[in-house]
């Protein structure tokens, strides 16, 4: 069962605008990690940003932030300014389990086009 | 410090041959997880390895192996290579603490003629 949702094969914004990405999970396990990645045209994965199950807080990591709502089980990533170089494909991820053994499974991703 | 490592970076082969991938973690990570990446099917989680055992499998066939070594560096084998089999292999290490972030190599592409 597909446990990493992203609804948006691809998203347009314009260039200093604020973009978000969709992304729903998931789990029946209580401890768990939500991440995001970035995925340029060179191939090599980027990680960005990263949210416990247990965070209270938001996290904020620069132009980046996750909007987490647990109840929901959403994990939305949220670009602010956008710029021309976050034109990238965007990867939400989750890791189950908080001991050794576990695994992080990855959504199909959303292509960001930044547009000047 | 040194990132990931993977090589080689692109390699080309035939039906029916078979190719070793080598991943070099970060220094002090002792867990590697393999990932294949495909346009059809995106990030498909390998397999995963700490101190030289493999702790997690994905759905792949037995075509796809893998081991790590003492000094934690890892390889995959992929045996009997099919057309599908082509694709971007991702390497990403872990320190077994706090997010436990994988920090991924830049990929060995491999295509299979």
């Amino acid at each position: 069962a597909q446990k990493i949702t992203q609804t948006q094969p691809g998203m347009f914004v314009q260039e200093k605008e604020a973009v978000t990405l969709d992304c729903t999970y998931d789990t029946s396990d209580p401890s768990y990690g939500l991440f995001w990645y970035k995925q340029p045209s060179s191939g090599e994965m980027i990680f960005l940003i990263y949210q416990g199950s247990y965070d209270q807080q938001n996290a904020t990591e620069g132009r980046y932030s996750l909007n987490f709502q647990k109840a929901r089980k959403s994990a939305n990533l949220v670009i602010s300014a956008s710029q021309l170089g976050d034109s990238a494909m965007y990867f939400c991820a989750m890791r189950e389990g908080n001991t050794g053994g576990f695994k992080t499974i990855f959504g199909a991703g959303t292509r960001l086009f930044v547009k000047a | 410090k040194a990132g990931v490592t993977q090589t080689p970076r692109y390699l080309i082969k035939t039906r029916g041959q078979q190719v070793t991938l080598s991943c070099s973690p970060i220094s002090g990570h002792r867990s590697v997880s393999w990932y294949q990446q495909t346009p059809g099917q995106g990030l498909q989680f390998l397999f995963e390895y700490f101190s030289e055992t493999q702790r997690n499998k994905g759905n792949f066939p037995g075509r796809f192996s893998g081991r790590q070594f003492s000094n934690s560096r890892s390889e995959m084998n992929v045996s009997t290579l099919e057309l599908g089999d082509s694709a971007l292999y991702l390497c990403a290490s872990r320190r077994e603490a706090g997010a436990n972030v994988l920090t991924f190599g830049a990929g060995s592409r491999l295509t299979v003629l």
